[in-house]
């Protein structure tokens, strides 16, 4: 499994937009890249994933690096509901996540 | 569209009881994998099913048993409980898996065994 680094925590301001890093320098060349949210007593939230380019979605955009060691999840209006636990991971053929220990957002109103 | 399912919500059961655990997938999802979350060892891969195989495994022992079945629910069992069995047991649904598709969670099932 290939390992990920993330800053323990981030703060944001409401409406601010916000980048979350994470860093998967031993990534396989075929894993995509995941990013999930955790709410306090929910489970897990899709958030978005991508290989190589960079993607868009409703809730977030991911960039990827070009030689996908790293990635940055961008939220671009902050919001009271994005207060989370954030969670990059690298997942492939064993279509296994492993969730570390990922990023606690909090965002200021 | 429905979520994923699962049921039940709670559950409390007694140390050496056995205990079944369902989860029926997003309508068109044919990978179902099972996580279990504690306090002390975070969020942790169980197993994946996908067409009633199981096609990757975690570390956990043998009391944990799955299947999946031709509609795509899933079951897990887990064998002799011990205390520390005691956790959130959480469900994920995709597509297709190994990556390719986003995965969506249940709300989990919380058992307590005491």
């Amino acid at each position: 499994d290939a390992k990920t680094t993330q800053p323990n925590s981030m703060e944001s301001n409401e409406e601010e937009p916000v980048h979350l890093p994470c860093n998967h320098s031993t990534i396989s060349g075929t894993d995509y890249i995941h990013w999930y949210r955790q709410l306090p007593s929910q489970g897990p939230e899709y958030v978005i994933h991508g290989l190589t380019s960079n993607v868009n979605n409703r809730m977030a955009s991911l960039a990827i690096a070009e030689d996908r060691k790293s990635s940055t999840l961008i939220l671009h209006r902050a919001t009271l509901r994005d207060a989370a636990v954030y969670y990059c991971i690298p997942t492939g053929a064993n279509s296994k996540l492993t969730f570390g220990k990922g990023i606690t957002l909090s965002v200021r109103p | 569209k429905a979520g994923v399912t699962q049921t039940p919500r709670y559950l409390i059961k007694t140390r050496g009881q056995q205990v079944t655990l369902s989860c029926s997938p997003i309508s068109g999802h044919r990978s179902v994998s099972w996580y279990q979350q504690t306090p002390g060892q975070g969020l942790q891969f169980l197993f994946e099913y996908f067409s009633e195989t199981q096609r990757n495994k975690g570390n956990f022992p043998g009391r944990f048993s799955g299947r999946q079945f031709s509609n795509s629910r899933s079951e897990m069992n887990v064998s002799t409980l011990e205390l520390g069995d005691s956790a959130l047991y959480l469900c994920a649904s995709s597509l297709g898996g190994q990556g390719h598709y986003g995965y969506t969670f249940g709300s989990g099932t919380r058992l307590t065994v005491v």
